[in-house]
């Protein structure tokens, strides 16, 4: 079955580390996304990417770096520079057109 | 910016309707509805396009005023199932991502 996965679900790190979260998609979707959500609140967009080997910044993309080398990956690096870390991050993509996201499970990352 | 979704919350009992407001201060392309379930991911609904136009799903149905760039969500005769979260996500032309609405509990009893 076509979907996008996530991995690990659950992500434990110390403050000052980087950790990347991964992302695969096996729709043959041109497009992707990270969001980013936190308690009580919608899904705030870090990066996005509409072809392989270019990506755009979205609402909160300080603190974060994504790479596109295949179409069918798009991991995001959380660095040290985020401030708050902590949050729900949930990939996404979608085939161009006119057509709804299609997200993944989502990865809850935790940093102590 | 992100839409402005209203309610923030809503509490129905099953067979009871609910409306979902959506909202932008910008010139929409499209309008977009998800659901979220407690700590699963976010499960497309429908996408509207045009001025007026409606679409439906099970018995979800969605409106998109073009001018007032405003979509609103109907739950009709509401079941358990359709508990969860519910989500706008709008695109601007030209834009091609979405912002999504800080979202709108919807909680159904028996």
């Amino acid at each position: 079955d076509g979907g996008i996965t996530q991995s690990p679900k659950y992500l434990f790190r110390k403050e000052g580390q980087n950790v990347t979260l991964s992302c695969e998609q096996n729709l043959n979707h041109d497009a992707m996304y990270w969001y980013r959500q936190d308690p009580g609140q919608g899904l705030r967009l870090i990066y996005y990417s509409q072809i392989v080997n270019d990506f755009q910044k979205g609402d909160i993309a300080e603190g974060y770096s994504v790479s596109r080398e295949k179409k069918e990956s798009f991991p995001l690096t959380v660095t040290s520079a985020q401030k708050n870390p902590t949050a729900f991050y949930l990939c996404a993509s979608s085939s161009s057109g006119v057509t709804g996201y299609t997200f993944g499970s989502g990865t809850r990352l935790t940093v102590v | 910016q992100q839409p402005v979704q209203s309610p923030q919350a809503v509490i129905l009992r099953e067979g009871e309707d609910a409306v979902i407001n959506c909202s932008s201060s910008k010139a929409l392309y499209s309008v977009h509805w998800y659901r979220q379930k407690h700590g699963e991911a976010p499960v497309f609904l429908m996408i509207l396009l045009k001025g007026g136009e409606q679409k439906g799903h099970e018995k979800i149905s969605a409106s998109f005023n073009e001018k007032k760039q405003q979509s609103s969500l109907y739950l009709t005769a509401s079941q358990l199932s359709y508990s969860g979260t519910y989500f706008c996500g709008t695109e601007i032309p030209n834009d091609y991502k979405l912002s999504f609405g800080a979202g709108t509990t919807v909680t159904v009893r028996a």
